[in-house]
C-alpha cells in the first residue's frame, strides 16, 4: 500500500525566502507524481506533474524534482511571497491517487 | 483547460436526512471520477473510485450503503450521503478522469463543505 509522506507538516518563513517541501512516498512503481495547492476551505490546484520518466518540472517560480528510485520528490519555491501561504500536498499514482499529509506554509510580509 | 465543477459548494442538512452532491465535468468526458473526504488539517481520502455505467469501487472502511454513488453520464456523478449525521459532516471533493489509465490526468472540482446538524 502506498504511503506518501510531507516534511515539513508547517513552515513559517518571511517574504523572499527560497524554500524546499519534501515528499516521500513508499512505492517507486509511479506513474507520476503531483503537487497541489490548497487554499483553506478550498478545493485544489494543480501546481506541477511530472511522470515517472522525467526528473523534474517548472513553472514559473516553482520547480519540482522527482527521484523515483528513493522515492522522493521536492518542490522548490523561490523569492517566497504572502500569496504563497496555503497548504501544499503532494500525491502519487500508482493505480490509484494517494495525498500526502501536507505542508502547511505561511509567508509574512 | 478543463474543469470539474462541484455543487453545492456548501450545504447544511438535518441529522438524518440524505443530501446530493453533484460533480461535472463541463469541457471533458469522465470515464472515471473518484469521490475524495477531508476532515479539518487533513488529507484527502479517497473514497471511492466511480466508472461511468458501473457500480462504484469503495475504498476499505467506507459504506457503499451510506455514501451512494451514481455515474450515469459521462459526464456526471452523483454523492448522496445517505441517513446523514454529524460525523458525515465534512469537505467532499471529487476529481475526474479522461480514462481509465493512470497516465491520464485527473482533474478536481472545488469541494462541496458539508455541514450535519
Amino acid at each position: 500500500k502506498q504511503e506518501v509522506t510531507q516534511i515539513p507538516a508547517a513552515l513559517s518563513v518571511p517574504e523572499g525566502e527560497n524554500l524546499v517541501l519534501n515528499c516521500s512516498f513508499t512505492d517507486s512503481a509511479i506513474y507520476n507524481l503531483q503537487w497541489f495547492r490548497q487554499d483553506p476551505g478550498k478545493g485544489l490546484t494543480s501546481l506541477l506533474l511530472i511522470q515517472s520518466s522525467q526528473r523534474e518540472q517548472t513553472s514559473g517560480r516553482l520547480n519540482a524534482s522527482l527521484d523515483k528510485s528513493s522515492g522522493r520528490s521536492t518542490l522548490y519555491i523561490a523569492a517566497s511571497q504572502p500569496g504563497d501561504s496555503a497548504t501544499y500536498l503532494c500525491a502519487s499514482r500508482v493505480q490509484k491517487l494517494v495525498f500526502g499529509t501536507g505542508t502547511r506554509l505561511l509567508v509574512s510580509p | 483547460g478543463a474543469v470539474v465543477s462541484q455543487h453545492p459548494s456548501r450545504v447544511i442538512c438535518k441529522s438524518g436526512t440524505s443530501v446530493k452532491i453533484e460533480c461535472r465535468s463541463l469541457d471533458f468526458q469522465a470515464t472515471t471520477m473518484f469521490w475524495y473526504r477531508q476532515f479539518p488539517k487533513q488529507s484527502l481520502m479517497l473514497m471511492a473510485t466511480s466508472n461511468e455505467g458501473s457500480k462504484a469501487t469503495y475504498e476499505q472502511g467506507v459504506e457503499k450503503d451510506k455514501f451512494l454513488i451514481n455515474h450515469a453520464s459521462l459526464t456526471l456523478s452523483t454523492l448522496t450521503v445517505t441517513s446523514a449525521h454529524p460525523e458525515d459532516s465534512s469537505f467532499y471533493i471529487c476529481s475526474a478522469s479522461t480514462g481509465t489509465s493512470s497516465g491520464n490526468t485527473i482533474y478536481f472540482g472545488e469541494g462541496s463543505w458539508l455541514t450535519v446538524v
